[in-house]
C-alpha cells in the first residue's frame, strides 16, 4: 500500500535544535501539501510545492521554517531553532493533480519542544 | 472570527441513530468543499467532496451544500461505533488553492 509516508511519526527536540520531517508522497503524486494541527485545532495550511518548486508558501512562518521538495527523495520541512510552540502535529498530503481539495493524507509526525 | 466554523463537540450518540455535522463559513469565495474524517492520532481521511450548493450521497453519507447560507452539512446514516472519529469540514475557492479547515466535531457513537 504505497500511501503517503511520513517520517519520523514522533520526534523529541530541545529548544534552539532542528526538526527535519519527511514526506514521501504516494506513488506518482507530484503536488505535496503541509499542514500543522496543534491541540484541538484543525489543520492549517503550511504549503505547497510541486516537484523543485514551491507554489504557494502563504502559512509559513517567516522565519525558521523551510521546505522543499527536490526531483529525487522525499519533501522535507525544516524548522530551525525550535521552540515550544512549535509542538504540534505536522502532516503531510499529495494529489496527483492540482486540484481541488481531493488530499490524500499521511498519518503526521508529532513534534514535542521540551 | 474563523473563516470556517464548526461545533467542537463532543457529540454523542447511539448507535444506529443519524449523526448530523454542520460548518458555516464568512468567505463566498468558496466553492469547493469536502469533509474528512480524522482518528485519534492519524491522518485526515476524504469521506466526501462537493463542488458549489446541492447534495451528494454515498451509502450512508449525505453532505449538502447551501452557499446562499455560508452553511454545510454532513449526515451519517445508521451510525456504528467505528464512525467514532473527529469529523472535519474543508473548503477552498479554486483549484491548487490551500484547504481552509474548520476545526473539527468529536463524534462518539456509543454501542
Amino acid at each position: 500500500n504505497a500511501g503517503v509516508m511520513q517520517n519520523p511519526r514522533h520526534l523529541v527536540r530541545r529548544r534552539g535544535q532542528e526538526a527535519r520531517l519527511r514526506c514521501s508522497p504516494m506513488k506518482g503524486h507530484s503536488h505535496v501539501y503541509w499542514y500543522r494541527q496543534l491541540p484541538e485545532e484543525g489543520l492549517k495550511f503550511m504549503v505547497y510545492l510541486q516537484k523543485e518548486n514551491i507554489i504557494d508558501e502563504s502559512g509559513m512562518p517567516k522565519e525558521r521554517f523551510s521546505a522543499e521538495f527536490p526531483k529525487e527523495g522525499p519533501s522535507i520541512l525544516r524548522i530551525q531553532q525550535v521552540v515550544r510552540g512549535d509542538s504540534a502535529a505536522y502532516f503531510c498530503a499529495s494529489s496527483l493533480t492540482r486540484n481541488t481539495g481531493e488530499l490524500f493524507f499521511g498519518e503526521g509526525s508529532r513534534l514535542t519542544v521540551l | 472570527q474563523k473563516e470556517v466554523e464548526q461545533d467542537p463537540g463532543p457529540l454523542s450518540v447511539p448507535e444506529g441513530a443519524i449523526v448530523s455535522l454542520n460548518c458555516t463559513y464568512s468567505n463566498s469565495a468558496f466553492q469547493y468543499f469536502m469533509w474528512y474524517r480524522q482518528y485519534s492520532r492519524k491522518g485526515p481521511e476524504l469521506l466526501m467532496y462537493t463542488y458549489s450548493s446541492g447534495n451528494k450521497e454515498d451509502g450512508r453519507f449525505t453532505a449538502q451544500v447551501d452557499k446562499s447560507s455560508k452553511y454545510i452539512s454532513l449526515f451519517i446514516r445508521d451510525s456504528q461505533p467505528s464512525d467514532s472519529a473527529t469529523y472535519l469540514c474543508a473548503m477552498t475557492k479554486a483549484a491548487g488553492n490551500k484547504l481552509t479547515f474548520g476545526g473539527g466535531t468529536r463524534v462518539l457513537v456509543k454501542p
